[in-house]
């Protein structure tokens, strides 16, 4: 079953404890992207990656990292989080024209 | 670069009335367009997409959408909505070329009352 798997699902944390929300899929897709999605303001991209080693910002990628050392997962990492990173994460694999999202992260940040 | 106007944030309607909820976009080059459905405290899921052909696409629980190329528009519609269609419902658009990127609106919020 084709599949996109975050963890954890739920979280809350302290501001500045570094945190890492991993994803993985199983479709063996190029195309991997990272959405915060906010009240009011829809989904926003965080970062993307067009194939392992390649990544690239999206649009809102202020306090936040990445990386793609392999095609199946691209984790998100928050280095120093604070709480205007309170969101709900989705994460997204795709290739041409369908696209597989997680089932979402919340995480809170106090 | 592509955005994407959802032009009422809330639409409350009554059980068994008809509901359109509105999406416009804009942009430069040709696009695919998605609409996502989230219930509450739930993920993302697809209603619908339209990539070409016939300009009328019909998706999961009953909605259809329709593009409109030169009003640059893609609405949703639903003859006949039911209490369990209350969710938050989001246009989204890519462009047809290299980018698999999808900028989404900021979400319309359905309430079906009885």
């Amino acid at each position: 079953e084709a599949q996109v798997t975050q963890n954890p699902r739920y979280l809350i944390t302290v501001t500045g404890k570094k945190l890492t929300v991993t994803c993985s899929q199983n479709m063996n897709h190029e195309y991997m992207s990272w959405y915060r999605q906010d009240p009011g303001l829809g989904l926003r991209q965080i970062y993307y990656s067009m194939n392992v080693e390649v990544t690239d910002k999206g649009d809102v990628p202020e306090g936040y990292k990445v990386s793609r050392k392999e095609k199946r997962n691209f984790p998100l990492i928050l280095e120093s989080p604070s709480p205007n990173q309170t969101s709900l994460y989705f994460c997204a694999s795709s290739s041409r024209n369908t696209i597989y999202f997680g089932e979402g992260s919340w995480l809170t940040v106090v | 670069a592509q955005s994407v106007t959802q032009l009422d944030s809330q639409v409350p309607v009554f059980e068994e009335a008809p509901v359109e909820l509105r999406c416009n976009y804009s942009s430069s080059v040709s696009v695919y367009l998605f609409w996502y459905v989230q219930y509450p405290n739930q993920g993302l899921q697809l209603l619908l997409k339209y990539l070409s052909g016939s300009t009328l696409v019909k998706g999961i629980n009953g909605f259809e959408a329709e593009f409109n190329k030169s009003q640059t528009s893609f609405h949703l519609r639903k003859p006949s909505v039911h209490i369990s269609d209350t969710a938050e419902y989001f246009c989204a658009v890519r462009d047809q070329g290299g980018s698999e990127k999808l900028v989404f609106g900021k979400g319309t919020k359905l309430t079906v009352n009885p």
